[in-house]
């Protein structure tokens, strides 16, 4: 089934720990994204990519990197967890930017 | 920074009455997307209206879009248990990212 994995799903993590939240496509799409949620705020981008090859900064990419080698993947890494970031991520990606994004179901990580 | 605001927050009705969920925004957007997220899951994509355009259908879905309000609405009819998940606007600005809102939690009592 066509579609985005997310892997973990979900992860308890140390602070101070790194982390990397892996996500793969197969449908071929250019643009990938990450976001995270919380509870009252909705999704925030953290960094996306256009095509491969390129990445670009969110609204909240602070602590977390991400790096675009082919056109199915789109790790995110997380340095240096830190208890802030203990959220509900989510790899989406869609043919082109602006166009409607599909989303994996999610990695839920705590770091204690 | 959010761009959408949904209204209402939650949002709570009886099958088979009409739902109906507001997003306003702040800047010029290319186009308006809603999505729905069940408990547990990904955000699954239902509809886009693009700036030129006022209104468009899906099914039991309508959405309307006033640019000059800078809002879009969302109608669900004749709705179903299954309906129930929470609904997000999200606005593609002539950027690289769509901005979400914060989403209204419909439940529908069957």
């Amino acid at each position: 089934i066509a579609g985005i994995t997310q892997a973990p799903t979900s992860q308890i993590l140390a602070a101070g720990r790194r982390m990397t939240l892996r996500c793969t496509q197969d449908m071929r799409h250019n643009a990938m994204y990450w976001y995270r949620q919380d509870l009252g705020l909705g999704l925030r981008l953290i960094h996306y990519s256009n095509t491969a090859g390129t990445t670009g900064k969110g609204e909240v990419p602070d602590g977390y990197s991400v790096s675009r080698a082919n056109t199915d993947d789109f790790p995110l890494t997380l340095a240096s967890a830190v208890p802030s970031q203990t959220s509900v991520y989510f790899c989406a990606s869609s043919r082109d930017r602006g166009e409607p994004q599909h989303f994996g179901d999610g990695t839920r990580l705590s770091i204690l | 920074s959010q761009q959408g605001e949904e209204d209402p927050q939650a949002l709570s009705i009886q099958e088979g009455e009409n739902a109906t969920m507001n997003c306003s925004y702040k800047t010029s957007i290319n186009n308006l997307q809603w999505y729905r997220q069940n408990s547990g899951r990904g955000l699954v994509h239902l509809i886009l209206i693009r700036s030129n355009e006022r209104e468009k259908h899906s099914g039991r879905l309508r959405v309307t879009l006033d640019t000059s309000k800078k809002s879009s609405s969302l109608l669900i009819t004749a709705s179903r248990a299954a309906d129930t998940a929470s609904y997000f606007c999200a606005t593609d600005e002539y950027g690289n990212k769509l901005v979400f809102g914060a989403g209204t939690i419909l439940r529908v009592k069957s």
